[in-house]
């Protein structure tokens, strides 16, 4: 059971836009702490795709946004591309003993 | 360009220990903080350690106390993970990961990723 909470998978056709959340708590997301996410295709290495929220690291397409309220935050994707298929992490600091570093369980997009 | 190449993995017998390596290039290694993450079966990411440029702080993960240890050697641009007391939940691909600090616990977001390296605990 990850700390972070992910809907296992989302789908959406081409050019459509898809969103992802990410739910925490008050010893994470909730108390304020900054969300990340990466992307991940199997057999490569993962990306930092949004940092610190909503910043995107050079190279990064403006398609991709981040942004949180509360305890919660989501990634979307718009105008969804056959690329963008892959699995998506949030990943967030935890204050309580689970652990330093948390993430989310991932979240598989499908690009129907 | 950023370069971890991680080595070490493979397939080992519950209650064997293993040495992961991780060998960095193309950034100068001893100015950031690194850290250790498996994606395992069923469960995601799970970040297991990190520790800063210097090696003077080290950080784990509630569950990697006691059996994970995490070390880097500067002059060698490297950086391991001894792993004791093998489990089958310790089966996972293990990455390293660069961090944008040159502390573990300060900036929290990981800018380079290996390849990672197989490990496969069974009988």
């Amino acid at each position: 059971q990850s700390v972070l909470t992910q809907p296992p998978s989302v789908s959406g056709a081409p050019g459509q836009r898809v969103t992802i959340s990410c739910t925490g708590s008050t010893s994470n997301i909730g108390a304020g702490y900054e969300v990340h996410w990466y992307q991940h295709l199997p057999g490569t290495a993962p990306k930092l795709l949004i940092y610190m929220n909503n910043n995107r690291p050079s190279g990064v397409p403006d398609r991709f946004s981040g942004s949180k309220s509360g305890a919660s935050a989501s990634l979307a994707i718009a105008g969804l591309q056959a690329e963008d298929e892959a699995d998506y992490y949030c990943q967030s600091y935890d204050s309580s003993l689970s652990g330093f570093w948390v993430f989310g369980g991932g979240t598989k997009v499908t690009v129907l | 360009e950023v370069q971890l190449v991680e080595s070490g993995g493979g397939l080992v017998q519950p209650g064997r220990s293993l040495r992961l390596s991780c060998a960095a290039s193309g950034f100068t290694f001893d100015d950031y903080g690194m850290h250790w993450v498996r994606l395992a079966p069923g469960r995601g990411l799970e970040w297991l350690s990190g520790m800063s440029w210097n090696g003077g702080s080290i950080g784990y993960a509630d569950f990697a106390k006691g059996r994970f240890t995490i070390s880097r050697d500067n002059a060698k641009s490297s950086l391991y993970l001894q792993i004791d007391g093998l489990r089958s939940d310790d089966t996972a691909l293990y990455y390293c990961v660069k961090d944008v600090a040159s502390s573990w616990k300060t900036a929290g977001y990981f800018d380079s990723w290996g390849q990672g390296t197989q490990v496969t605990v069974s009988s």
